[in-house]
């Protein structure tokens, strides 16, 4: 599959052991954050997001928190399983006074699921 | 089923040669978007849209073209590709901004 970073952050873990992968965001202004997963070969794909407003959400074995004091994000999965196993992304939108704003991603972290 | 279509997925070209790559989402979404990726640099945005005929840089918008002439559809241009826009290519759409991005399969071009 196609190579989507070199020397990114790694993660290895046994089947059906908890995740956590963190993420730095740079702006203390954005308000709405995603966590992505990107398979080989594949283009991102939405796992979960959070407002500003909140400081945890959680979804199908899926827990995002958010911690706006040291401008940090986290992606928790429970049970990991071999299919798991990706590169996540995080990314920050900023809405700058504008109806679309502006979206960037951090650089990703490979997660590796053992059987 | 919703997605995002690109086409081609793969290309090798030579440098000066125009090529464009399409894109289309069957979601009536409102915003659209282009990156581009590259090991160790993440996803960084070359143009958005928000709406027909509106279109706007993003971050690394040189070399790049595109257009918005129908909803659906926002092709990139590249009028005259060099090799340093040898990359992984996504594009992505979604209802608004602040609203979860649907991503391509992506286009992996190449600049000899």
């Amino acid at each position: 599959g196609e190579s989507v970073g070199l020397h990114l952050p790694t993660l290895s873990v046994q089947e059906g052991d908890n995740s956590i992968i963190n993420c730095a965001y740079s702006n203390s202004a954005s308000d709405y954050f995603i966590w992505y997963k990107q398979e080989s070969g594949k283009g991102p794909q939405f796992i979960i997001d959070i407002r500003s407003n909140m400081d945890k959400r959680q979804g199908q074995r899926v827990t995002v928190l958010l911690n706006k004091t040291v401008k940090h994000l986290s992606l928790q999965i429970a049970a990991t399983q071999p299919g798991d196993s990706a590169v996540y992304f995080c990314a920050e939108w900023w809405a700058g006074g504008t109806s679309y704003g502006k979206l960037t991603f951090g650089q990703g972290t490979i997660l590796t699921v053992h059987p | 089923e919703a997605q995002v279509t690109q086409n081609p997925r793969y290309l090798i070209t030579v440098t000066g040669k125009k090529l464009t790559v399409t894109c289309s989402q069957n979601m009536n979404h409102e915003y659209m978007s282009w990156y581009r990726q590259d090991p160790g640099l993440g996803l960084r945005q070359i143009y958005y849209s928000m709406n027909v005929e509106v279109t706007d840089k993003g971050d690394v918008p040189e070399g790049y073209k595109v257009s918005r002439k129908e909803k659906r559809n926002f092709p990139l241009i590249l009028e005259s590709p060099s090799p340093n826009q040898t990359s992984l290519y996504f594009c992505a759409s979604s209802f608004s901004g602040g609203q979860p991005q649907h991503f391509g399969d992506g286009t992996r071009l190449s600049i000899l």
